[in-house]
């Protein structure tokens, strides 16, 4: 079956600029995750969704950042007035049944994200 | 807070080697650990996920193995092949409040010689 999308696979903007991210889950799966990665840093947790609760916003970096899931489904992460250490891979995962041990994440592409 | 931290950075061996990759971890209160793969410009591949109770997974060329006590894991590839250049990622999901969440190292770049 399809994985986890996400689009664009690149993305060039000027400083100061809005932009969004957008994912697809795998269909069914109920959590979904968004990390990022810099250059020479590991991947780093930034939002959690799991069906209609209260997402775990405790990764994001500053409030420029947020995120949305509409319909249980598809997720939207919008970067407000990009910085230049906004730039990075973003990677979104989903997962089955989110908090359970033996969950397991399967991961997007990533959209790679430059800002000038 | 968990910190996972990867040794060697990067690894360049020539092709047919056996080959050990390491990852630590400062918390062994873990539900799993999980090695992925990471090719350029592609998403992650789960390659070996251990659950805490046990010691080692294993997968084709592919051998994961676990000292929770000690919060260490290696990958081992045998027969190393031009294929297998890629990132290594190693992942803990720790076992406390927030278990959904993983915690990568910075991962180790691979370099297979033909």
């Amino acid at each position: 079956g399809a994985g986890v999308s996400q689009s664009p696979s690149n993305k060039v903007t000027e400083k100061g600029k809005d932009v969004e991210l957008r994912c697809d889950p795998i269909s069914g799966h109920t959590a979904l995750y968004w990390y990022r990665q810099s250059l020479g840093q590991g991947l780093e947790f930034l939002i959690y969704f799991q069906g209609n609760s209260a997402p775990d916003k405790s990764g994001l970096p500053s409030d420029r950042f947020s995120a949305e899931r509409t319909g249980g489904s598809v997720s939207t992460l919008t970067i407000q007035r990009t910085q230049q250490e906004d730039s990075a891979v973003y990677l979104c995962a989903s997962s089955p049944r989110g908090g359970r041990g033996t969950d397991t994440q399967y991961f997007g592409p990533g959209t790679r994200l430059t800002v000038l | 807070k968990q910190e996972v931290t990867q040794i060697p950075a990067a690894l360049s061996v020539p092709e047919g080697e056996n080959l050990v990759l390491n990852c630590s971890f400062t918390d062994s209160a873990i539900y799993n650990l999980q090695w992925f793969r990471q090719d350029p410009g592609k998403g992650l591949t789960s390659l070996l996920l251990i659950q805490s109770s046990q010691r080692e997974q294993t997968s084709g060329r592919l051998n994961a193995s676990l000292d929770k006590s000690s919060g260490r894991s290696t990958l081992y590839i045998a027969a190393s092949q031009p294929g297998d250049s890629a990132t290594y990622l190693c992942a803990v999901r720790s076992s406390g409040g927030s278990n959904y969440k993983l915690t990568f190292g910075k991962g180790t770049l691979l370099t297979v010689n033909p």
